[in-house]
């Protein structure tokens, strides 16, 4: 069976450190992975998407970026973070007709 | 892209229907209409997916009018477990962007 893994769960971070959270998904094959964020009470912002290694595409412009160096890997950055940047995280991965699976989640905090 | 406007909230009591209704008057000819649910602290789970007419799972039933330019989610039987976050999203094959609205908040009181 498929299964997503995000880590880590929550991190407090300070305005200006950079950032990073992996995503990795085990038991599938060339999956389309996707990076979500939520701000409190909201509903999901699609950061980026990508449909195979080092293919990323980007919805919003802002100071976060993607990778994917292997099949399965799907990882989140930034340099500096802002306080805007806080929400919760989601990693999700996809193979058939808009049936995502999303991952536990990171709670961001940028202090 | 097709939008997608839900209400915001919606209360029920145990063992009632749920009935969400979703619009989406811009739906394109080849979008399918999906369905998720999320609980606080947690990733959306797939709910339940369809293309026209009805379509029924174990968890819920979608109906969709022939125009396609709405479709219901039915939730039988709530319980409390049931108090979440559903969202109603339109869109093509995976790797398409999807967007999720804000959803409707779903509260089952005892």
């Amino acid at each position: 069976s498929q299964t997503i893994h995000q880590w880590p769960a929550t991190l407090v971070q300070p305005v200006g450190s950079p950032l990073s959270l992996e995503c990795t998904v085990e038991g599938t094959s060339n999956p389309n992975l996707y990076w979500y964020r939520q701000a409190a009470g909201r509903g999901l912002q699609l950061l980026f998407y990508s449909v195979g290694i080092g293919q990323i595409s980007s919805e919003v412009p802002q100071n976060l970026s993607a990778s994917r160096p292997q099949d399965r890997q799907f990882i989140l950055s930034s340099k500096k973070l802002l306080l805007s940047d806080s929400g919760f995280y989601l990693c999700a991965w996809s193979v058939i007709w808009d049936e995502q699976y999303f991952g536990p989640g990171t709670r961001l905090t940028v202090t | 892209l097709a939008k997608t406007t839900q209400p915001i909230s919606m209360d029920s009591y145990e063992g009632q229907e749920v009935n969400i209704t979703c619009s989406h008057n811009n739906i394109a000819t080849n979008d399918y209409i999906t369905w998720y649910q999320q609980f606080p602290s947690q990733g959306p789970r797939f709910i339940i997916q369809g293309y026209k007419t009805k379509v029924t799972n174990e968890v819920a039933s979608l109906f969709i009018p022939a125009d396609r330019k709405s479709s219901t989610l039915s939730l039988p039987r709530v319980s409390l477990s049931d108090t979440a976050v559903y969202y109603c999203l339109v869109g093509k094959a995976a790797g398409n962007k999807l967007t999720f609205g804000g959803g409707t908040r779903v509260l089952v009181k005892p």
